[in-house]
């Protein structure tokens, strides 16, 4: 089945350090997203990437960095910039063009001990 | 510049209500137009999608216009289930461009 898995679920992590989400597709779809939704609020873009070796800031990136070397992952590291990390994060995908749907992933739970 | 305004919850309903949930949407060019839903601890998954004006997207009994005359697009059910409780999201793709914009959330809660 074609979709998209993020790992792990649950993350807990101390404060001060860094870590890394995982985003996988197989949808062979080009561009990826990150998003971070809080608890009773919207999505708001961290990251995007259109194509390889290629991503753009979104409305909050600060604390956050992405790579995007092939065209199936698109990890988030988390660093210990960001101030205020706990959140739950989802990664999506979708063929560039208007009418194409952005699918989801099921999310990551990351909390700061 | 482009957004989206959904109406704010909770929505509270007793089973086999009527649901409304109001969108509307501020956009440069066509945009498609999306309504997503999200269940507890899980990601967005899309109900229902229109792409041009006066389409009507539909998919298990929900259904929204899209409305270029009054830029909406607002979801409606005939009648909802304790199922259907969950956070829906309205969201614009705009035309030719790669970035979404969505709505804040509207979170329904249907009693049996």
């Amino acid at each position: 089945d074609g979709g998209i898995t993020q790992s792990p679920k649950y993350l807990f992590r101390k404060e001060g350090q860094n870590v890394t989400l995982s985003c996988e597709q197989n949808l062979n779809h080009d561009a990826m997203y990150w998003y971070r939704q809080d608890p009773g609020q919207g999505l708001r873009l961290i990251y995007y990437s259109q194509i390889v070796n290629d991503f753009q800031k979104g409305d909050i990136a600060e604390g956050y960095s992405v790579s995007r070397e092939k065209k199936e992952s698109f990890p988030l590291t988390v660093t210990s910039a960001q101030k205020n990390p706990t959140a739950f994060y989802l990664c999506a995908s979708t063929v560039p063009g208007a009418t194409d749907t952005q699918y989801f992933g099921p999310g990551t739970r990351l909390t700061v001990l | 510049g482009n957004s989206v305004t959904q109406m704010e919850g909770p929505v509270t309903l007793s089973e086999e209500a009527f649901l409304t949930i109001n969108c509307t949407y501020t956009a440069t060019g066509y945009p498609s137009l999306f309504w997503y839903v999200q269940y507890p601890g899980e990601g967005l998954q899309l109900l229902l999608k229109a792409t041009k004006a006066d389409d009507k997207g539909s998919n298990k009994g929900f259904e929204a216009t899209y409305r270029k005359e009054t830029t909406s697009f607002h979801l409606e059910k005939g009648s909802v289930q304790v199922s259907d409780s969950a956070v829906y999201f309205c969201a614009l793709n705009p035309y030719n461009f790669n970035k979404f914009y969505f709505g804040s959330g509207t979170k329904l809660n249907v009693k049996p």
